[in-house]
């Protein structure tokens, strides 16, 4: 069984601040996505990464795939209120089989 | 284009009932997947299918079950109810083969046990 551990499980911090979520996991996934979940909807899909050492930016956001390919992180530089929500990783594996982290609650304060 | 629409949005149900859940996913898209997500278990996968086929499956007891029909729309069905399957039931689907399997999920559905 893949798991996938994500840390810190909650996040409090002010407007303004820089953070850092972390998915790590002992098997190694063909690909890895980072999702986003407000109260009430369903996850929605910020970023695939697929190459070991890969990094993407989507504006303030900042993923990288480990060279390994068994772990990533989301940087967020100068976090906004609307950052506010549930960051979850999930690790793409054989024949395409998700296993999701259990999830980041991030909240910024105003 | 549309995105994946679930109905109902809310299910109010008594122990022991049965329940089916229903998904239309994204036009083209021909995998369909469905998770259970509780604040204590988080997003736990419970089945996928493709092309009217399951194709992988999780850990769930056979009470729960599904199927998907030939224009790609999925059913998920609970039976005898137990009070621990409240739950956000969300379903996704994705383009297999092109997208590295990336998966597009509905609003969900809230199924409360009583």
């Amino acid at each position: 069984t893949q798991l996938l551990e994500q840390s810190p499980q909650f996040l409090s911090i002010q407007e303004g601040e820089n953070l850092t979520v972390y998915c790590n996991s002992s098997s190694v996934f063909s690909s890895l996505q980072w999702y986003r979940q407000e109260p009430g909807e369903g996850p929605v899909l910020l970023v695939t990464v697929v190459t070991g050492g890969e990094v993407k930016k989507l504006k303030r956001l900042t993923f990288q795939f480990g060279d390994a390919r068994k772990d990533s992180s989301l940087h967020i530089t100068a976090a906004q209120p609307g950052d506010t929500g549930l960051y979850l990783c999930a690790g793409v594996g054989n024949a395409g089989k998700s296993t999701f982290g259990d999830g980041t609650t991030l909240t910024v304060k105003p | 284009k549309a995105g994946v629409t679930q109905t109902p949005r809310y299910l109010i149900k008594t122990r022991g009932q049965q329940v089916t859940l229903s998904c239309s996913p994204i036009s083209g898209h021909r995998s369909v997947s469905w998770y259970q997500q509780t604040p204590g278990q988080g997003l736990q996968f419970l089945f996928e299918y493709f092309s009217e086929t399951q194709r992988n499956k999780g850990n769930f007891p056979g009470r729960f079950s599904g199927r998907q029909f030939s224009n790609s729309r999925s059913e998920m069905n609970v039976s005898t109810l137990e009070l621990g399957d409240s739950a956000l039931y969300l379903c996704a689907s994705s383009l297999v083969g092109v997208s590295n399997y990336e998966q597009y999920f509905g609003p969900g559905t809230r199924l409360t046990v009583t």
